[in-house]
């Protein structure tokens, strides 16, 4: 059973680049896309991007100036670099396998929740 | 960018009882690329449905999913102690990817 794991600090500063990384386990990370969401405190859903295995992307356009998502097949993770960050960045950021480009996401990780704040 | 609205808000209800919640696009989304989801509170979100009315692997059958074009609804036929929590909707055939703001199922 696929299980996936968000972890990176859980505090940053504005203006620095927020980074964090998902692990998958259980599973190979081969022929799957690999997304990002978010959810600011009280608010709803946000699809931020996703990286299929072999590393094409695409990324939500209100985001991409600001967004870089990464995959490392040979430890299973794959990684979520946003920058120039502000407290609207604060939210919890979760990741999120999915079997093509256009299919639901399944399974989710647990989420991580990064605040920005001086 | 394809904005989903869901309706109620809030829907206060018995265990036993029948939900039905709405998720309608602004504009039309094949049914094949609708999904709806589970979240409790610190829990990873859980894939109840997709294409609209396919049930995800080890979904119980309580859980429906229906409607095309604009609108779409999840049906929980008798509500379970466990089904309280909050659904969203997603569509996943346009990009960017959107949400619904979510349906809190809440114990009357």
């Amino acid at each position: 059973q696929v299980q996936l794991q968000e972890s990176g600090p859980g505090l940053v500063k504005p203006s620095e680049t927020l980074s964090l990384t998902c692990t998958v386990s259980g599973g190979s990370m081969t022929s799957y896309y690999w997304s990002w969401i978010r959810q600011p405190p009280g608010k709803g859903l946000e699809w931020i991007g996703y990286i299929y295995y072999s590393g094409s992307t695409d990324y939500n356009p209100s985001l991409k100036s600001r967004v870089t998502i990464s995959v490392d097949t040979s430890k299973n993770q794959f990684s979520l670099n946003l920058s120039s960050v502000t407290a609207a960045d604060t939210a919890v950021y979760y990741c999120a396998r999915h079997e093509s480009r256009l299919s639901g996401f399944d399974p989710w990780g647990q989420g991580t929740l990064v605040t920005v704040s001086s | 960018e394809i904005v989903l609205t869901q309706s109620p808000g809030t829907l206060s209800l018995s265990p036993g009882e029948r939900a039905t919640l709405s998720c309608r696009a602004s504009q039309s989304v094949s049914s094949i690329y609708l999904a709806w989801y589970q979240h409790k509170p610190g829990q990873a979100p859980r894939l109840l449905i997709y294409a609209a009315s396919s049930r995800a692997t080890g979904i119980p059958d309580r859980f429906s999913g229906s409607g095309s074009g604009t609108d779409f609804t999840l049906t929980i036929s008798r509500l379970e102690p466990e089904d309280f929590a909050v659904y969203y909707c997603q569509q996943y055939g346009n990009s960017p990817r959107t949400f619904g703001q979510g349906t809190k199922v809440e114990i009357k």
